[in-house]
């Protein structure tokens, strides 16, 4: 899988919209982008996933330039509720491995 | 909906035990993955499993050591307990290896070596 880089943690306000972005440099031509998201005490879960360009979901968006080095999750309108852990992976998923990071922490206050 | 049942979401056992984590997959999937998660650290894949009695290293196997003899239940075998193994372990499943197959997670097991 291609090494992802993202920031260790965010904050934000209820009502903003968070971009979180996830620099993967030597994605891979077949690779694709996932997102998961992990609330506390609860295992990650599936949020999103993208090749190019933009996909959106009813919860959040996925934009991918171009050159597909980076990736940026984008949350409309948080919440309390979306405070949580959020993990970029890169790959084809050709592979049995799936290797999660250190992920985002993001932490949404009133 | 995809069921990941962990045996149980709180265990403390002592230095030298064998502790066994018990995972099981309603779904038919031929993945099966064990973590380990800590402060700062975030998920460390201990060992996989993509078909029965199939079995691959993750990043991180030292101490443990798995057994998938049948599809849907993928243990993870502590076989001599130590203090650094306390953490939260989580299992997972996936239909299959491919950029659709999204990972299921149960909602881990908190052990603790004393």
């Amino acid at each position: 899988l291609a090494k992802t880089t993202q920031p260790i943690s965010m904050d934000s306000y209820e009502g903003q919209e968070v971009n979180i972005t996830c620099s993967h440099n030597n994605i891979a031509t077949n690779d694709y982008i996932t997102w998961y998201q992990q609330f506390p005490s609860q295992g990650p879960r599936f949020i999103i996933q993208g090749y190019k360009t933009k996909v959106t979901n009813e919860v959040a968006s996925l934009f991918i330039p171009a050159d597909r080095k980076s990736s940026t999750l984008s949350l409309p309108r948080v919440s309390l509720s979306d405070t949580a852990v959020y993990y970029c992976l890169v790959g084809t998923g050709g592979g049995n491995k799936l290797t999660f990071g250190t992920g985002t922490q993001l932490k949404v206050e009133l | 909906d995809v069921k990941v049942t962990q045996s149980s979401r709180y265990l403390v056992k002592r230095t030298g035990e064998k502790v066994f984590l018990e995972c099981v997959q309603d779904m038919d999937h031929e993945n099966m993955f064990w973590y380990r998660q800590d402060p700062g650290l975030g998920l460390r894949l201990i060992y996989f499993s993509y078909d029965v009695k199939m079995k691959e290293k993750g990043d991180i196997p030292e101490g443990y050591s798995v057994s998938r003899e049948k599809k849907e239940r993928f243990s993870l075998i502590l076989e001599s307990a130590s203090t650094n193994q306390t953490s939260m372990y989580l299992c997972a499943s996936r239909q299959r290896a491919g950029v659709n197959t999204e990972a299921f997670f149960g909602q881990g097991t908190r052990l603790t070596v004393v």
